[in-house]
């Protein structure tokens, strides 16, 4: 299995503003994927992180927005830009070996709350 | 496009069997997940099945799998209240890589 980490746990942020997320792997890994949980929802993929390249982002999920970087194996950060309190959500960090059974785990996950 | 669909609740007595049920429209799907959230944590992975089987057992967890229907079962044999939990099942998405949820089976469990 993998262990991801994500920093920071919560945050409480004001409108307008940028928060990043911080999503640490301890092996390297194939794919990495940033997805948001709405209060009491599922879960939804935003983007899958490349590393070396641009993001690959979902419908409804534009790169202005949630500007994604994914700089070697074992690291990504999801920024949420010019935040507005639709944007309060779990953030959660995901990834893939792409071994037998393709299992992804998942990081604890980010609260985000604006006000 | 892909969809994974679930109930809602399932409320059950402790040492009672929980089965939590959830269908998927992708007939490709190579393996199916099912993930557990408990109150303010992250997704744990729970088990997975490979498409090509109807059983998997592992230990007080049971996943069977209808492949003509395209229905996936989670059964959690003598339920503790601990169990309590959000439970998710999973499918890929068209592309093999990211997971598409289900809503999400709130399952609780009373002594």
């Amino acid at each position: 299995s993998a262990v991801i980490s994500q920093k920071p746990s919560r945050d409480i942020c004001q409108r307008g503003t940028s928060l990043t997320i911080q999503c640490q792997v301890d092996s390297q890994v194939t794919m990495m994927f940033w997805y948001r949980q709405q209060p009491g929802q599922s879960l939804t993929l935003i983007a899958t992180a490349n590393q070396g390249s641009e993001a690959t982002y979902e419908s409804g999920f534009v790169i202005d927005k949630f500007p994604i970087s994914r700089p070697n194996l074992t690291f990504s950060t999801l920024t949420v830009s010019n935040m507005s309190p639709e944007d309060s959500s779990i953030y959660l960090c995901s990834a893939t070996r792409g071994e037998k059974g393709n299992e992804q785990y998942f990081g604890p996950g980010t609260r985000l709350t604006v006000t | 496009g892909e969809d994974v669909e679930q109930s809602l609740f399932l409320s059950v007595r402790e040492g009672d069997s929980s089965v939590i049920n959830c269908t998927y429209t992708d007939s490709s799907s190579t393996y199916l997940y099912w993930y557990k959230q408990e109150p303010g944590a992250g997704l744990q992975l729970l088990t997975y099945i490979f498409s090509n089987m109807d059983m998997k057992q592992d230990q007080r967890l049971t996943v069977l799998l209808n492949k003509k229907d395209k229905h996936l079962s989670l059964r959690i044999a003598d339920t503790q209240t601990g169990d309590s939990a959000i439970y998710f099942c999973a499918d890929h998405n068209q592309a093999g890589t990211a997971l598409i949820f289900g809503k999400g089976t709130t399952l609780s469990v009373s002594s």
